[in-house]
């Protein structure tokens, strides 16, 4: 069964510091994800990738950046949080020759004070 | 960028009833669209997908697709309390780029 793990599952942040939230799959697939999910908002794409080394731009990247070392990996960075980015963020992963059916993590609930 | 609308906000239904969810996309070119349902606490998980116009049935799950009317609707018979949920619509129509709507939050009373 598809698995992506993410870390840490809750975090409690001061504004201006650094925050990342970690993400791993062991599904082999070739596309990673993160979303946020705010009430009213549903679910927002920040950035994904194509493959390890690769990182895009999704529909709300200002402010975070990603990194994808490897293929397993895929890390969401906020260099300078901000309470606007207090939110839950998923995870998901997703085959290359993706139809749109993609696994999702349990979520990180960030809380930026 | 594609938009995509659900409807309603919140749905509350006996159990045995038939539960009617809506989704409306801003872009026909959308190729494959999806169903997730979310419980409280966890990830969105893939219910159902449909890429051509007309219906498909998956068990208790029917899923109308209208491209020319940009409505997509799915229909959960024999409601149970298990189904309490939010649904979650979304679209794919940008390569590995799938955009979601708000969600519908579906409570089934006993």
């Amino acid at each position: 069964e598809a698995a992506v793990t993410q870390s840490p599952r809750n975090k409690v942040a001061v504004t201006g510091g650094k925050v990342t939230l970690s993400c791993n799959q062991t599904n082999n697939h070739n596309n990673m994800y993160w979303y946020r999910q705010d009430t009213g908002h549903g679910l927002r794409l920040i950035h994904y990738s194509y493959g390890a080394g690769s990182t895009e731009k999704g529909d709300i990247p200002d402010g975070y950046k990603a990194s994808r070392p490897s293929q397993e990996n895929f890390s969401l960075i906020l260099e300078l949080a901000t309470p606007s980015q207090t939110s839950v963020y998923f995870c998901a992963s997703g085959d290359a020759g993706n139809t749109g059916q993609l696994y999702f993590g349990e979520g990180s609930k960030l809380t930026v004070l | 960028q594609e938009k995509v609308q659900q409807s309603p906000e919140s749905l509350i239904v006996p159990e045995g009833a038939m539960s009617s969810l809506n989704c409306t996309f801003s872009n026909s070119a959308s190729q494959s669209i999806w169903w997730y349902q979310q419980h409280p606490g966890k990830g969105p998980e893939a219910l159902i997908s449909i890429f051509s116009n007309g219906n498909k049935k998956e068990g208790r799950l029917t899923v109308y697709l209208n491209r020319a009317s940009l409505h997509v609707s799915l229909h959960i018979r024999d409601s149970q309390p298990s189904d309490s949920a939010v649904y979650l619509c979304a679209g794919n129509n940008a390569g590995a780029k799938l955009t979601f709507g708000g969600g519908t939050r579906l409570t089934v009373r006993p």
